[in-house]
């Protein structure tokens, strides 16, 4: 049992180019979210989803997609990179008590 | 008053102390609420469900206090490996797992 899988780990990226952040589970939780997780700030949720081909907002969403095609993949797309985005991302699972597992995060730097 | 409030500490406490931390919420309406603990670059893991009840698992003891709405921790026969940040998770509405609120995190050093 994997749990939550994030990849990349690290990712550098220039101004303006765009990229996708892979999440997966093998726990079967119909509820997976996106995180950023700023100095100072606490986890912030970007984007969730309750099941596949349903996703939703959260408190800080613009300049971020997400897409739900099947329960063990939930992918974080940035648009066009931009400096303020540079964070620490975690993807989460959870049970439907709340109950939420993070993946190992990844840490972008956008230059 | 922020929806969820913690004391950033740092808690600095020799090994075998106890440490008991507080975690307050303002929406009395709240429905669940967890500790999570955080090492330092790493994920958050779940470290305690918070039932009206309270709690206990090992050296660990949760307790939450809806009339004065707060969630505390106890740690008691503090571990160096305790050493971390914990966090405080409320779910403000039944079913709804999707927003939870996450306090800010307490510093825990536990010192030789």
């Amino acid at each position: 049992n994997a749990g939550v899988t994030q990849t990349p780990k690290f990712q550098v990226l220039k101004t303006g180019q765009s990229m996708t952040l892979q999440c997966a589970q093998d726990m079967n939780h119909e509820y997976m979210s996106w995180y950023r997780q700023d100095p100072g700030m606490g986890l912030r949720l970007i984007h969730y989803s309750v099941g596949a081909g349903i996703t939703d907002q959260g408190e800080v969403p613009n300049g971020y997609n997400v897409s739900r095609s099947t329960t063990e993949d939930f992918p974080l797309r940035l648009l066009s990179a931009a400096p303020s985005q540079t964070s620490v991302y975690f993807c989460a699972s959870s049970t439907s008590q709340g109950e939420q597992y993070f993946g190992p995060g990844t840490r972008l730097t956008v230059t | 008053r922020k929806e969820v409030e913690q004391d950033p500490g740092p808690f600095n406490v020799p090994e075998g102390a106890t440490v008991a931390f507080n975690c307050t919420y303002s929406n009395s309406a709240s429905q669940s609420f967890f500790w999570y603990r955080q090492d330092c670059r790493k994920e958050p893991k779940l470290l305690m469900s918070v039932y009206s009840s309270g709690n206990e698992d090992g050296r660990f003891t949760a307790q939450l206090n809806r009339a004065s709405q707060y969630i505390s921790l106890l740690i008691r026969d503090s571990k160096l490996s305790d050493s971390a940040t914990y966090l405080c998770v409320v779910n403000p509405k039944a079913g709804n797992n999707r927003k939870l609120i996450w306090g800010l995190g307490t510093s825990l050093a536990v010192n030789p």
